[in-house]
């Protein structure tokens, strides 16, 4: 079965410190991965995406992402985080729409994070 | 700002109505998807519309239905609603493999 597991429901992280997010994956195709974020109240901004190549991806306000084949794990990580950070963020897969699979995306049930000042 | 509008942005339903949400699509995007998130949970597919057809669907029952119109904007319906339907629903629009959704819009079924 597809499916996405996010294994922490709420992190609190101090101002400054760094921050890992984790994310595992169950996809029988190519999986394409995204990370979102999403601000109380609000709809969803892509911070970054796997697709194929590098495994370190970049991406939006310092984030990070590293993709693992073997772990089945695409973490988000960010060296010091902002108290502007405090979000939900969502780890998502979905596959080549012009592959023969439908395109949408399955996404984990999200991580809260809290950040002390 | 992804260029993905929603409207309207609240909505309060009785059980038993029906409800049209509507979102615009990015320019040259030609595909958008549709998705429920529940409160305290992650987005669940709805379906799915490319070139004004139905290109997939997620485990929701016939009384979800949409449309694409050919300036690629597109609607959500939904008939009977229940209480359980009381959720956050977002629209996203794409080109190619990503997805950028919209605010969404916030129904509430009483």
């Amino acid at each position: 079965a597809q499916s996405v597991t996010q294994p922490d429901i709420h992190i609190t992280v101090s101002e400054g410190a760094s921050l890992e997010l984790r994310c595992n994956y169950s996809y029988g195709a190519t999986p394409y991965l995204f990370w979102y974020v999403q601000s109380p109240g609000q709809g969803l901004q892509l911070l970054l995406k796997y697709f194929s190549g590098d495994t370190l991806v970049q991406g939006i306000k310092g984030f990070e992402a590293e993709f693992k084949r073997s772990q089945s794990s695409f973490n988000l990580r960010k060296p010091s985080v902002h108290w502007s950070d405090a979000a939900e963020y969502f780890c998502a897969v979905g596959g080549d729409p012009y592959g023969g699979s439908q395109g949408n995306l399955i996404f984990g049930k999200g991580t809260k994070l809290s950040v002390k000042p | 700002e992804t260029g993905v509008t929603q409207s309207p942005t609240h909505l309060i339903k009785t059980r038993g109505q029906q409800v049209t949400l509507r979102c615009s699509s990015q320019s040259g995007h030609n595909t958008v998807s549709w998705y429920q998130q529940a409160l305290g949970q992650g987005p669940q597919f709805i379906f799915q519309y490319y070139r004004e057809e139905e290109n997939g669907r997620g485990n929701f029952p016939p009384r979800f239905s949409g449309l694409q119109f050919p300036n690629y904007s597109s609607e959500l319906n939904v008939n009977a609603l229940e209480l359980d339907d009381s959720a956050l629903y977002l629209c996203a629009s794409s080109l190619l493999e990503t997805q950028y959704f919209g605010p969404g819009t916030r129904l509430l079924v009483l």
